[in-house]
């Protein structure tokens, strides 16, 4: 059972746009930044998004982040099949002094 | 630019210590700008952090970990490393080693102020699989 809450499959077609969700609480998303990580199969994960809407250089910015409350959402808008892969979300929690994930949502490209 | 590389045995018996070594080139182990971490991954699971280390020697674990992980840092090397001891085949997974952001808040601690860790790990090593099994 992870920390935060993802949904655990998502699914568009090319050129849409898709919103994938992430819940906490006031210990981790309430009160700290979210982050977003992309990891396609056999391979480490890349940061996507950190500081809840903040792109790394290189990441395109179709990849989108938000935050509100204890809530946060990751968005990728054009979608394209090399977009299919596993989607996490992770913040620090403050009651646990760690970092806490979501269980991941598998992203697939129809 | 950071590049991270995990090495260590790939079978540990249960009941033995796990021990991961993370060489860094491309920058400094003694950096004040990062943490050190570890997270673990167990075949089709989700991530999972296990603790993260300052230059400084301060270290953050998962409390579900903390009886049982130990992270160090070798600055004569320019690695850093993890044990955990008392290994079962839950045990067994991808174990990557990164880079994490700092907090912009601080926090006292063995006498003195040291920037929190942030959520975010922004440099990753390849990760290598841990197998437990006898």
């Amino acid at each position: 059972q992870s920390v935060l809450t993802q949904p655990p499959s998502a699914s568009g077609t090319p050129g849409q746009r898709v919103t994938m969700s992430c819940s906490g609480s006031s210990s981790n998303i309430g009160s700290n930044f979210v982050c977003w990580y992309q990891q396609l199969p056999g391979t480490a994960p890349k940061l996507l998004i950190y500081r809840n809407n903040q792109r790394p250089s290189g990441v395109p910015d179709r990849f989108s982040g938000s935050k509100s409350g204890t809530s946060a959402s990751l968005a990728i808008s054009g979608l394209r099949s090399e977009d299919e892969a596993d989607y996490y979300c992770a913040a620090w929690d403050d009651s646990l002094s760690g970092v806490v994930f979501g269980g991941g949502t598998k992203l697939t490209v129809l | 630019q950071l590049q991270l590389q995990e090495s260590g045995p790939g079978l540990v018996k249960p009941s033995e210590t796990l021990s991961l070594t993370c060489t860094v080139s491309g920058g400094s182990i003694s950096s004040s700008s990062y943490y050190w971490g570890w997270i673990r991954q167990a075949p089709g699971k989700g991530l999972e952090w296990i603790g993260s280390i300052y230059y400084s020697g301060s270290t953050y674990y998962n409390p579900s970990l903390k009886s049982r992980v130990t992270i160090s840092v070798d600055t004569s090397k320019n690695q850093f490393s993890l044990k955990l001891t008392s290994v079962t085949a839950a045990d067994t997974a991808v174990y990557y080693c990164a880079t994490q952001g700092l907090s912009s808040s601080s926090t006292w601690r063995g006498g003195g102020w040291y920037p929190l860790p942030d959520g975010y790990f922004d440099y990753w090593g390849q990760g290598t699989l841990v197998t437990v099994s006898s």
